[in-house]
């Protein structure tokens, strides 16, 4: 089966660091982009940057650009995403998506919850 | 910044067609892509590459575009339709993904 899995829901306090992560199964994980996503409470779906696993290629969206470190693992076809320094504002859920079935980022992580609160 | 314009929300009655619309000053050069988004789940592909249902999606469900406009088109709207849909597409230069706003759709 073709599937992404995201790592557990995490609760922080302001200033620590986190990394989660988005493991790959069913496909050939370094030939498709994998996007990152936030979602906001109640908010839309911002695209936070992207990552071309075979040759670790990294594209940040202008909005996250030096908030956040995308990076991957092709060995245990893993992509992750963290943050050095947390932020009341960094609450929400975070997507991985990728490619494999159309081109088009067709397959989506369950999503992991962050929440940071002191 | 690039951005994707969609309505807030739209609203049809059970087996109507409802249509949502995206515009971006890119769209004549790039593609549109629509999620559908229930309550509490992950976002589903519903159509890519402006047209095009990937396997499994309902035959009502069609996307067109048009100068700088999308639409996703449902025709015949079910109860089971009511969700939040998303445009994406990238930006002139391809390196940047956007979604737009996302609309909220009724079906009652």
């Amino acid at each position: 089966e073709v599937q992404l899995v995201q790592s557990g829901a995490e609760v922080k306090k302001p200033g620590e660091s986190l990394k989660i992560s988005c493991k790959g199964s069913g496909y050939s994980f370094t030939s498709y982009w994998i996007g990152w996503v936030r979602q906001m409470p109640g908010k839309g779906l911002e695209w936070m940057g992207i990552i071309y696993p075979g040759d670790s290629d990294t594209r940040y969206s202008p909005s996250f650009q030096g908030q956040v470190t995308i990076s991957a693992d092709k060995s245990i076809s893993t992509a992750y995403l963290q943050w050095s320094s947390l932020k009341a504002s960094d609450t929400a859920m975070y997507y991985c998506a990728s490619s494999p079935l159309t081109g088009a980022f067709d397959i989506w992580g369950q999503g992991t919850m962050v929440t940071v609160s002191s | 910044s690039y951005e994707l314009t969609q309505p807030p929300s739209v609203s049809v009655s059970p087996g109507q067609t409802a249509r949502i619309t995206c515009s971006g000053d890119a769209l004549p050069k790039k593609y549109a892509y629509w999620y559908q988004q229930k309550s509490g789940q992950a976002p589903v592909l519903v159509i890519y590459e402006d047209s095009k249902r990937p396997s499994g999606i309902p035959e009502r469900f069609s996307g067109s575009s048009s100068g700088t406009m999308a639409t996703l088109t449902i025709s015949g709207a079910q109860v089971e339709d009511e969700a939040d849909y998303y445009c994406y597409s990238t930006d002139s230069s391809g390196n940047h993904l956007v979604f737009g706003g996302g609309t909220k759709l009724t079906v009652l």
